[in-house]
């Protein structure tokens, strides 16, 4: 079935750092989204990237679909304390949007 | 608006016991779906529904697991017997429709420990 590889599993960065995390498929996708999950909470929905190269912006959060469709990114830039918690990436299967692992990311304040 | 409504919050219980968990979706929307999270991993699919039909369960434990929607609005998952390695986070999500691209909106969860 279809699979997403995401990385790194963890960052930790100082307050004010940037941060990336990446998400790397074998087939072209026909789109993907992103979800972050706080500590202790549930995913929510961030953004869905459809056309190839796609880039996307939402305050200090860039996202950006790869040009074979293949590969995503997310950025956010100059990260604050809210910016804690896992992001997913999720692509569709058959029928199912099947999640990545998630890259965790603390943030030393 | 509200949102998708799961119970319990949390829930403790022994092997081979039974155990039941509640979802309302968002109000008109047709699919719902159950997710598995288990600590450190990303949400597993366990079943999905369209209305009250099963679109997908390829991932489902069918000899312990098992989950309804019968109206095609609320819905119960239950795993009987619980193993030890059940112990998970329970994600109950829904979306307006079931094509691509549709977002999710999850619940709270229910935290699941089997000892």
């Amino acid at each position: 079935g279809q699979q997403v590889m995401q990385i790194p599993q963890y960052q930790h960065v100082q307050e004010g750092e940037d941060f990336t995390t990446y998400c790397n498929s074998s087939t072209t996708l026909s789109n993907i989204q992103w979800y972050k999950q706080r500590p202790g909470g549930h995913p929510v929905f961030l953004i869905q990237l459809v056309k190839s190269g796609e880039v996307k912006k939402q305050k200090r959060l860039t996202f950006q679909f790869g040009e074979a469709k293949k590969n995503s990114s997310l950025h956010i830039t100059a990260t604050q304390t809210t910016d804690v918690g896992t992001y997913f990436c999720a692509v569709q299967g058959a029928q199912k949007l099947v999640f990545g692992q998630g890259t965790r990311l603390t943030i030393n304040p | 608006e509200a949102g998708v409504a799961q119970s319990p919050r949390y829930k403790i219980i022994e092997k081979r016991q039974s155990v039941a968990f509640w979802c309302n979706p968002i109000s008109g929307h047709a699919t719902l779906y159950w997710y598995q999270q288990i600590l450190g991993q990303g949400p597993k699919l366990l079943i999905q529904f369209q209305n009250n039909g099963v679109v997908d369960d390829s991932q489902l434990p069918k000899d312990r697991f098992s989950a309804e929607r019968l109206k095609g609005v609320d819905s119960t998952l239950k795993i009987q017997p619980a193993k030890l390695e059940d112990s998970a986070v329970y994600l109950c999500a829904s979306s307006f429709s079931r094509e691509a691209g549709e977002k999710l909106f999850f619940g709270s969860g229910t935290q699941l420990s089997v000892l």
